[in-house]
């Protein structure tokens, strides 16, 4: 069974601070995806990372994959009230079975206090 | 574009009562489906996944079931609710592709079993 956990589990930061959320796993993923869940919606994506040691951007958000594609990280510069949300990683499976089934990490919720 | 719809949004069922989710897709064919249950805060757990018509597997023992009548819509049920299936429901689709294709979620549904 793959697993992945997440830490930190809570995340409270003030306004302008920078943060990293992490995702590891002891199993390899064929990618490495994160979602933004804001309360009472569903999950959104955010990034999907391939390839190990690849590094994406996205405006003040920058992703990436572990070399050994079995983990990753999310670095938030200069945070804002707006980031706040469940952040959850997901691993695509290695070997392609009937569906594409995702692994969930356990979530970091974060809140940015203006 | 793509859409997916998931109602109702909340539902309040005694236990023993029976229940029907439904969430339809629009704007793809053939998309894999999947149901999750989220407990708050916390990462998402698949209950069941579906790569067409009739076909279905459940990953988690319990009493619920899955259903896939047509293509684009999965409906998850239950003869006789229990206390313990509180919660918030997720549905899904998937484009059958690879499995580095994202999850596009509904909106969930808050289920409060009384």
């Amino acid at each position: 069974t793959q697993l992945l956990e997440q830490s930190p589990q809570f995340l409270s930061i003030q306004e302008g601070e920078n943060l990293t959320v992490y995702c590891n796993s002891s199993s390899v993923f064929s990618s490495l995806q994160w979602y933004r869940q804001e309360p009472g919606e569903g999950p959104v994506l955010l990034v999907t990372v391939v390839t190990g040691g690849e590094v994406k951007k996205l405006k003040r958000l920058t992703f990436q994959f572990g070399d050994a594609r079995k983990d990753s990280s999310l670095h938030i510069t200069a945070a804002q009230p707006g980031d706040t949300g469940l952040y959850l990683c997901a691993g695509g499976p290695i070997s392609s079975g009937s569906a594409r089934q995702l692994t969930f990490g356990s979530g970091t919720q974060l809140t940015v206090l203006p | 574009s793509q859409t997916i719809h998931q109602w109702p949004a909340t539902l309040v069922q005694p236990v023993g009562s029976p229940l029907s989710l439904e969430c339809t897709v629009e704007g793809t064919s053939n998309p894999n489906l999947y149901w999750y249950r989220q407990a708050a805060g916390r990462g998402l757990q698949l209950l069941f996944y579906s790569v067409g018509i009739g076909q279905i597997s459940s990953e988690v023992p319990q009493n619920l079931s899955a259903s896939r009548p047509q293509d684009r819509q999965f409906i998850l049920s239950s003869k006789k609710l229990l206390l313990s299936d509180s919660g918030f429901y997720l549905c899904a689709w998937s484009g059958a592709a690879h499995s580095n294709q994202p999850q596009h979620f509904g909106d969930g549904t808050r289920l409060s079993i009384l």
